[in-house]
């Protein structure tokens, strides 16, 4: 049973659109959630993340956001660049020091 | 930011000997390490959790006597696969979370183990 779903495998968008990634989950238990960028062959990198008792934080580009009610957040990039093309992870944690959740993740294309 | 060192990157070995790979947190103190596998196209599927100075824990279908994991030190966690075989062959990932600096997990580089 997954606790965190990314549902779209793939997402193409052009460059300087935005791009919308999107994510779900099922424990309301879980308190912060991330988003990581990964390219093949390497480990991910943290992008941003957010706290459960927030629904919106910007750092940039990127924007998460969170609907707590819908179990629901999005990542978005704007204006999307080529070099943002990579797999984008999506994971939920809870209090302590447990491992991330992760979501099967899900691949962007940025087209020039 | 906190920095995750993993080693060896990339590794060919034959079937049926041993390999280890090495997760250092090199600036700061990590009690906990956390071992991810990645097989191709899927997520990152947590292995186990190494404890420092204590047992991991593994998680479900994961074989502890295949995959030993020692956390020596607070700064070291070691995986080694045992006795490998080609269907070992993935993506190894590991990562610590300094809880001084925030919630965030920090990964190594990944060790890609390719069994022949």
């Amino acid at each position: 049973d997954q606790q965190v779903k990314q549902n779209s495998p793939s997402l193409s968008v052009q460059e300087g659109r935005i791009s919308i990634l999107n994510c779900d989950y099922t424990n309301s238990m879980f308190d912060y959630f991330l988003w990581y960028k990964k390219y093949p062959a390497e480990g991910p990198t943290f992008l941003i993340s957010i706290s459960s008792i927030k629904d919106k934080n910007e750092d940039g580009r990127f924007t998460v956001f969170l609907n707590k009610s819908a179990k629901h957040l999005s990542l978005h990039i704007v204006p999307s660049q080529p070099g943002d093309s990579a797999v984008y992870f999506c994971a939920a944690s809870l209090s302590g020091n447990t491992p991330l959740v992760f979501g099967k993740g899900t691949r962007l294309s940025v087209i020039a | 930011g906190a920095v995750v060192s993993q080693h060896p990157s990339r590794v060919i070995c034959k079937s049926g000997t041993s390999v280890k790979i090495e997760c250092r947190s090199l600036d700061f103190q990590a009690t906990t390490m956390f071992w991810y596998r990645q097989f191709p196209k899927q997520s990152l599927m947590l292995m186990a959790t190494s404890n420092e100075g204590s047992k991991a824990t593994y998680e479900q279908g994961v074989e502890k006597d295949k995959f030993l994991i020692n956390h020596a030190s607070l700064t070291l966690s070691t995986l080694t696969v045992t006795s490998a075989h080609p269907e070992d062959s993935s993506f190894y990932i590991c990562s610590a979370r300094d809880r001084s600096v925030g919630t965030e997990a920090f990964f190594g580089q990944g060790t890609r183990l390719t069994v022949v």
